[in-house]
């Protein structure tokens, strides 16, 4: 059974840094890109970020570019994100979010159940 | 302010047909797939649709997808209670060189 399990959410102050993790089995990791989808607090959904199976391409939404980096490693299918001075509006539910194909232009079809993250003082 | 384009929400009773439109522009809707999501409270999201038209394996038949141009809908008939959710279209931009979402349309089953 596919599953994708979030990790690493929690209480930050605006400023501060968190990572967030993805564990991912039940597929082959490394022959998929994956993604990292948000959903802020009686909003909807938001792309934030995707990578490529072999981490040669990497987008990220503009609310995000610079401030955050995907990353994966595949030897211990995990996905990760690194998240830099935070926002309050960067508080939202977390899904972590597995692509269709190798390349991360292509759809999301299965994702976690989603991790909190909080950014306030 | 979400790039695609869609009502807040919508009703219908029990058994009956309600459609779910998602606009668009040439750069996301009008150039690439249309893919329909169903989130319900405190789950995952589901993926409903794919290419526009595509059901995933294990997706009712009640439900169904087009595309026109820079617009897509979903249709869902023979409503059940259990269809009541948030459902929201996503399309990759080539202009932006992302995934953009619609605001999400919650359905109610009257």
């Amino acid at each position: 059974e596919m599953q994708l399990v979030e990790s690493g959410g929690g209480l930050v102050q605006p400023g501060g840094s968190l990572r967030l993790s993805c564990s991912a089995s039940g597929f082959i990791f490394d022959e998929y890109a994956m993604h990292w989808v948000r959903q802020p607090p009686g909003k909807g959904l938001e792309w934030v970020s995707g990578i490529s199976w072999n981490s040669f391409s990497r987008g990220y939404a503009d609310s995000v570019k610079g401030r955050f980096s995907i990353s994966r490693d595949n030897a211990n299918k995990s996905l990760y994100l690194e998240m830099n001075t935070l926002r309050p509006d960067d508080t939202a539910l977390y899904y972590c979010a597995k692509g269709s194909a190798a390349g991360f232009s292509e759809y999301f079809h299965h994702w976690g159940q989603g991790i909190l993250v909080t950014v306030s003082s | 302010q979400s790039v695609l384009t869609q009502p807040p929400s919508v009703s219908e009773a029990p058994r009956q047909r309600v459609t779910i439109s998602c606009s668009g522009s040439r750069s996301n809707v009008g150039n690439n797939a249309v893919i329909w999501y169903q989130h319900l409270p405190g789950k995952a999201p589901k993926l409903l649709m794919y290419y526009d038209d595509l059901l995933p394996s294990g997706v009712s038949d009640r439900f169904s997808g087009s595309k026109s141009g820079t617009s897509a809908s979903l249709a869902i008939s023979g409503l059940q209670s259990g269809d009541e959710a948030d459902y929201y279209c996503a399309a990759w931009d080539d202009s932006l060189n992302n995934w953009v979402f619609g605001g999400g349309t919650k359905l109610t089953v009257l």
